[in-house]
């Protein structure tokens, strides 16, 4: 497997619950960020992990998103509390060196909240 | 905070003519922009990256220019194909390590 794996591709839940997506990146890769997309908008920046430091995190995440990279390889997105205004395609991605290369997408988690 | 700005409309356009997006942002320059392609129900995938030093950079039919007087960059597909139809997405890079994608634009490409 040479690309960026996601776990699941499709969840849905009901208001109120937690939810917990996984990310896989590129083996080499230190760097790891997770996006929201909404349909018909760019994808929009959550956070951003070097290694298995999240160095940057948007104003934009409520207390209810909490990512992690333990060890520096996978990373998880857990959303608490779920909202419907969370429903979405959550995409990671990862690169490797500095902070200008390109960045590899996994396929996204699509998150429906009912 | 920053705002980039694609063209939310469509572009039509025939096959073997050259399609041209643009990317406008708002304040500072970013130190680097990159585009991207986004197929549906799909990832978006990178395809050119250019600093703010350079004024233009060719990959294939694809070219990118960057204006940071006009504060814009532009996308050229020549010889465009149906297969070129996509979303493409502008992605400046301000500080550090946070990307801000533009909304994308629709390029439909007909035979």
């Amino acid at each position: 497997d040479t690309g960026v794996s996601q776990d699941p591709r499709h969840k849905i839940t009901k208001r109120g619950q937690n939810v917990t997506f996984r990310c896989d990146p590129i083996s080499e890769h230190n760097r790891l960020y997770w996006y929201r997309q909404t349909l018909g908008q760019g994808p929009e920046f959550l956070t951003y992990f070097q290694n298995e430091a999240q160095l940057e995190k948007s104003r934009l995440l409520s207390d209810r998103f909490s990512a992690e990279r333990p060890k520096g390889s996978f990373s998880t997105l857990e959303i608490q509390r779920t909202e419907q205004g969370d429903s979405a395609m959550y995409l990671c991605a990862s690169s490797f060196g500095w902070e200008g290369n390109e960045q590899f997408f996994g396929p996204g988690t699509r998150l429906t909240v009912l | 905070s920053q705002k980039i700005e694609q063209n939310s409309e469509a572009l039509n356009i025939q096959e073997g003519k050259t399609a041209t997006l643009t990317c406008n942002y708002t304040n500072y320059s970013p130190a680097y922009l990159q585009w991207y392609r986004q197929d549906p129900g799909r990832g978006p995938v990178f395809l050119l990256l250019i600093r703010e030093n350079e004024k233009e950079k060719r990959k294939e039919r694809l070219k990118v220019t960057f204006d940071t007087t006009l504060k814009q960059s532009l996308f050229h597909i020549t010889a465009s194909q149906p297969a070129d139809s996509a979303t493409y997405l502008c992605a400046p890079l301000y500080n550090f390590n946070k990307f801000y994608f533009g909304s994308g634009t629709k390029l439909n490409v007909k035979p």
